[in-house]
């Protein structure tokens, strides 16, 4: 069973549609907890970085962590066609490497 | 603020040659990262360094990749040989001993 678990989609929404991402996990030691998101022939780039269990909100964006079901979401509002990419989560014990999980690969259709 | 910067960005070798990559992370981060990233799949760390030192080369297969970071800024890290399963982009990351890490575009490897 791989650490972090990620459902790879791909997902495809209709623009200003509210997507929801997600990720499990399954070491409880990890306490930082990262979403990026990467276009395409681009390197990953960091959206949103939280370390405690709630929400964490960045304008259309709001980052979810339930330490207790280990799990971690993402949501994004009114969704635009820029959106389209693919949002990888991460995590980390630590300054240490990032866990990331597979990715899901978003389209939003104008 | 130049971002960390990778080159090339695409290189086409057939097996059995050697390949370097290089990256010069952001001025003034002490962390540099290398990670695999296979198509479909999230980036799996290679090595980090703290300055020159390599602190957690745990994954990096060390019969064929090597890297290297003289003087603690940028960073080269070599295939040889290269196999057909090392086709993959090639990330580098820097970070300032923080939680984030900044990622470079990538060198896109194929070989043939």
């Amino acid at each position: 069973q791989k650490e972090v678990e990620q459902d790879p989609g791909p997902l495809s929404v209709p623009e200003g549609a509210i997507v929801s991402l997600n990720c499990t996990y399954s070491n409880s030691a990890f306490q930082y907890f990262m979403w990026y998101r990467q276009y395409s022939r681009k390197g990953p780039e960091l959206l949103m970085y939280t370390y405690s269990s709630g929400n964490k909100e960045d304008g259309r964006f709001t980052a979810q962590v339930d330490k207790s079901s280990k799990y971690i979401s993402l949501f994004i509002r009114d969704s635009q066609p820029s959106d389209s990419a693919t949002y990888l989560c991460a995590m980390m014990v630590g300054n240490e490497k990032l866990t990331f999980g597979t990715g899901t690969r978003l389209t939003i259709i104008p | 603020e130049a971002g960390v910067v990778q080159s090339p960005r695409y290189k086409i070798i057939e097996k059995k040659q050697p390949v370097a990559f290089w990256c010069n992370p952001i001025s003034g981060h002490n962390t540099l990262y290398w990670y695999l990233q296979n198509l479909g799949q999230g980036p799996e760390l290679l090595i980090r360094y703290e300055n020159e030192e390599a602190v957690d080369d745990s994954q990096l297969p060390k019969d064929r990749f090597s890297a290297e970071r003289l003087k603690g800024v940028d960073s080269t890290l070599k295939i040889q040989p290269a196999e057909l399963g090392d086709s993959a982009v090639y990330l580098c990351a820097s970070s300032s001993g923080s939680e984030t890490q900044y990622f470079g575009p990538g060198t896109r490897l194929l070989v043939l």
